[in-house]
């Protein structure tokens, strides 16, 4: 059965400081991976995707996801944390029983401070 | 949110009454799809449409239904059949890309409480 897991469900970090937000996934085949973010009471925004190619994927608002298939892993990463990053961040992955809809995990709420 | 519009934002219904929520997309996406958000749950898929005319059930598509006649449109009715309905329910729609990937795009989500 395809999965994600998000094993934290809240990741502290003071501004300024690298934050790391943990994404694993189970899926047969090559897996099609993204990260989405959610600030309150809105939509999700697209924040970069993992299809095929370089490890090291690039994404908006200076987030970065390193792909590790040998750990089945797709971590989102950022160098330098902002108060502004406060916000609710899901991992997915495609299904591939349902078209292009896609997997999510629970989420991980992530809470930067000042 | 891009050029996806759900309306109403915020819902109330009584318990036994059908409600029909709005979502409408003008960026020409030809797939869109309906997900359930439940407080640490994640996103559950509700239902999915590849193209006009044409609808799939998802994961937890019991007690909904939905409709595509335009391709700017898939409205989802939440019956009085599904037992749990007050969540977020978010609308996406997406594009298939050149290098044979695609994107999601997220509507604003409409807050359904059912009472």
């Amino acid at each position: 059965a395809q999965s994600v897991a998000q094993p934290e469900d809240q990741v502290n970090v003071a501004e300024g400081n690298p934050l790391t937000v943990k994404c694993t996934y189970s899926v047969s085949g090559n897996p099609y991976l993204f990260w989405y973010v959610q600030y309150p009471n809105r939509g999700l925004q697209f924040l970069l995707k993992y299809i095929t190619g370089d490890n090291l994927v690039k994404g908006s608002y200076g987030f970065e996801a390193e792909f590790n298939k040998s750990q089945t892993s797709f971590h989102l990463k950022k160098p330098s944390a902002l108060v502004s990053d406060s916000a609710l961040y899901f991992c997915a992955v495609r299904d591939r029983r349902a078209g292009t809809a896609l997997i999510f995990g629970k989420g991980t709420t992530l809470s930067v401070s000042s | 949110d891009g050029g996806i519009t759900q309306s109403p934002k915020y819902l109330f219904r009584k318990e036994g009454q059908n409600v029909t929520l709005s979502c409408e997309q003008n960026l020409n996406h030809d797939a869109m799809y309906w997900y359930r958000q439940d407080p640490g749950q994640g996103l559950r898929l509700i239902y999915y449409s590849q193209i006009v005319n044409d609808f799939q059930k998802g994961d937890i598509a019991e007690g909904y239904s939905v409709s595509r006649e335009k391709k700017e449109s898939f409205p989802l009715t939440v019956t009085s059949a599904q037992k749990n309905p007050t969540a977020f329910y978010l609308c996406a729609s997406s594009i298939s890309l050149a290098d044979g990937s695609y994107e999601q795009y997220f509507g604003p989500g409409t807050r359904l409480t059912v009472t």
